[in-house]
């Protein structure tokens, strides 16, 4: 399968601070990655559409200006959180489909997990 | 009505049994339909793909769709003690759109 990756893996943070997760296709070009959050116990929740030079696409209730988002490449998507706070802790993970095999079957990265202290 | 209802877990099954893992969906929209295998504090790993209905084999795993029933599983056969992870039901409406995620079950395979 296509492989997705995902940087850091882990983070500590000051409440305030801001922290910039990347998200990769190392093997293929994704017009389109997703960022999603997923608390302990839960499913995961989708917290916006990245798109390849364009603006992001946000779901309900998801604060644009608190979740940056950039899709500068067809490789490269960055979820940036500003101004921290510890509820923003939680396990962030990025997704992608591969342009070349059609953009069928989802590829996930390994995972962020974000503490805000 | 959830768009994608999965039946709830935990669920604990001796090594080898063969587990049974469903979903339902009420979105006849749905075209694409994944099952992930998530393992703590990991992402998700794609074990299946399929898009029509029928069966799909892959080594020790067969997954099933029913569009006319909008059902889906995932079988494991000879379950084995690195089987026991949560297991998550995906689906969607077309190529490149977003998922819905089922809420997940933990299966744990004892030895």
């Amino acid at each position: 399968g296509a492989v997705v990756s995902q940087h850091p893996s882990r983070v500590i943070c000051k409440s305030g601070t801001s922290v910039k997760i990347e998200c990769r296709s190392l093997d293929f070009q994704a017009t389109t990655m997703f960022w999603y959050r997923q608390f302990p116990k839960q499913s995961l929740m989708l917290m916006a559409t990245s798109n390849e030079g364009s603006k992001a696409t946000y779901e309900q209730g998801v604060e644009k200006d608190k979740f940056l988002i950039n899709h500068a490449s067809l490789t490269l998507s960055t979820l940036t959180v500003t101004s921290a706070h510890p509820e923003d802790s939680s396990f962030y993970i990025c997704s992608a489909r591969d342009r070349a095999r059609g953009y069928t079957e989802a590829f996930f990265g390994q995972g962020t997990r974000l503490t805000v202290v | 009505q959830k768009e994608v209802e999965q039946d709830p877990g935990p669920l604990s099954v001796p090594e080898g049994a063969i587990v049974s893992l469903n979903c339902t969906y009420s979105n006849s929209a749905f075209q694409y339909f994944m099952w992930y295998r998530q393992y703590s504090r990991k992402g998700p790993e794609l074990l299946m793909y399929t898009y029509s209905s029928g069966n799909k084999e892959d080594g020790r795993f067969t997954a099933q769709v029913d569009k006319s029933s909008k059902y889906i599983s995932l079988f494991i056969r000879d379950s084995q003690p690195s089987d026991s992870a949560t297991y998550l039901c995906a689906m969607d409406h077309g190529a490149n759109s977003k998922l819905t995620f089922g809420k997940g079950i933990t299966l744990s395979v004892r030895p």
